[in-house]
């Protein structure tokens, strides 16, 4: 069974909106996760390092106050998209890494910003 | 539902020498076909990304082959380095986006 779960897996917003998503591991505890985004036709890129209990570190070119991440607890990751726009439509996916060698992705979720 | 199979599971080889890693697809009806790289403790990078209509891409040292009727695609290492020592994934979305179906890995040591 999944072991990472993603909600919600579809959303539309209208632009300027700003959308949560949640990545739950539901099988073990990690302090550190991952979020990833694909555009359309696009490789599958890094944008953000959890670590529970500390700031996240963000890929060079990816917004930090555009792309909200609270890593709640061992089990729970959000990604906040904040004042959505449509170049912002893209699928965001969320893994959680168990040891070094592993990791466990969430299905994913596709944002669509109208 | 799609699976992804990737062989060898570890590979071992001396430094300098050319490599083969093995992905294999059941569904065909693939967009695209990417490979990965990871690092211990690190997220993913992105090595290569292949369309459905094409048959290869290259990038460095890297090339990687799709063959979407017999399921599968390669990446081809040449001249491997140490700092090439990694685990190499490849993965697949449905044609939906919805999903994404990532192999198992192919976890690379490159002896100095």
């Amino acid at each position: 069974g999944a072991v990472v779960s993603q909600h919600p897996s579809r959303v539309i917003c209208k632009s300027g909106t700003s959308v949560k998503i949640e990545c739950r591991s539901l099988d073990f505890q990690a302090t550190t996760m991952f979020w990833y985004r694909q555009f359309p036709k696009k490789s599958l890129m890094l944008m953000a390092t959890s670590n529970e209990g500390s700031k996240a570190t963000y890929e060079q070119g990816v917004e930090k106050d555009k792309f909200l991440i609270n890593h709640a607890s061992l089990t729970l990751s959000t990604l906040t998209v904040t004042s959505a726009h449509p170049e912002d439509s893209s699928f965001y996916i969320c893994s959680y890494p168990k040891g070094e060698e592993t990791q466990y992705f969430g299905p994913g979720t596709r944002l669509l910003v109208l | 539902k799609q699976e992804v199979t990737q062989i060898p599971a570890a590979l071992s080889v001396p430094e300098g020498e050319n490599l083969v890693l093995n992905c294999s697809f059941t569904d065909s009806a693939i967009y695209n076909l990417q490979w990965f790289r990871q690092d211990p403790g690190k997220g993913l990078t992105s090595l290569l990304l292949i369309q459905s209509s094409q048959r290869e891409q290259t990038s460095g040292r890297l090339n990687a082959s799709l063959d979407k009727s017999s399921g599968r695609s390669t990446l081809y290492i040449a001249a491997s380095q140490p700092g090439d020592s990694a685990t190499y994934l490849c993965a697949v979305p449905d044609n939906y986006g919805q999903n994404f179906v990532f192999g198992p890995g192919t976890r690379l040591s490159v002896l100095p």
